[in-house]
């Protein structure tokens, strides 16, 4: 166990929906990453927080988005959802902006139908 | 920009035999580098990890790899391997020198261990 939780662990939606991906980053960490897994693209960075402010941009879709609150915990809302979004999402988290060792969270596997 | 390569998309060995699975990247920057195992169903577990001194690394459950900087690689080795270590594995790299350190993966080996 990382200590990094996600929830849901499985959504399955629609095409045209909106979801809502949560992650809590192990006590201390101040950084947040988003990853996403697909059988095309392989394991993708999209976005990465620190401490509420956006750092690092990824492969990130216009119709995809995240943000950091101030209790750290972050969320990556994906919208207009298409077929090709069916993935395993996974968020990890580091102490620091620029930390080595990221700690990954089990994913959330996301199908859209 | 970094890329990360790894040669075998499927190792099937069998059990108690040595083991090899190979990294190759490609950086215009210093880089630190790492090998993720991902069980099924489960994240990523970080194995080991190089950022600098010996190029030998030990990890957990007795895998190691070797950072060859003349050759760019870093490839992972276990000299016995057992069932339970049936599982992807993933080469990454990061950039040394940058505000924030996002992953690069690679496409990862299925390492599948027979009895």
């Amino acid at each position: 166990d990382s200590g990094v939780t996600q929830t849901p662990k499985h959504l399955i939606t629609a095409t045209g929906q909106r979801v809502t991906l949560r992650c809590s980053p192990r006590s201390g960490d101040l950084s947040v990453y988003w990853y996403q897994q697909s059988l095309d693209q392989g394991l993708q960075f999209l976005i990465q927080y620190y401490n509420g402010e956006e750092r690092a941009k990824g492969n990130i879709l216009e119709r995809f988005s995240a943000q950091q609150f101030p209790d750290l915990h972050s969320e990556l809302n994906l919208s207009s959802l298409e077929l090709g979004d069916s993935a395993l999402y996974f968020c990890a988290s580091s102490v620091a902006a620029s930390a080595v060792t990221q700690y990954f969270g089990p994913g959330t596997r996301l199908l859209v139908l | 920009a970094q890329s990360v390569t790894q040669l075998d998309s499927q190792v099937p060995v069998f059990e108690e035999a040595p083991v090899e699975l190979r990294c190759n990247y490609s950086s215009s920057v210093s880089v630190y580098l790492f090998w993720y195992v991902q069980y099924p169903n489960q994240g990523l577990q970080l194995l080991l990890k190089y950022l600098s001194g010996s190029t030998l690394v030990k990890g957990i459950n007795g895998f190691e790899a070797e950072f060859n900087k003349s050759q760019t690689s870093f490839h992972l080795r276990k000299p016995s391997v057992h069932i339970s270590d049936t599982a992807e594995y993933f080469c990454a790299v990061s950039e040394r020198e940058t505000s924030g350190s996002r992953l690069t993966f690679g496409e990862g080996t299925q390492l599948t261990v027979n009895p």
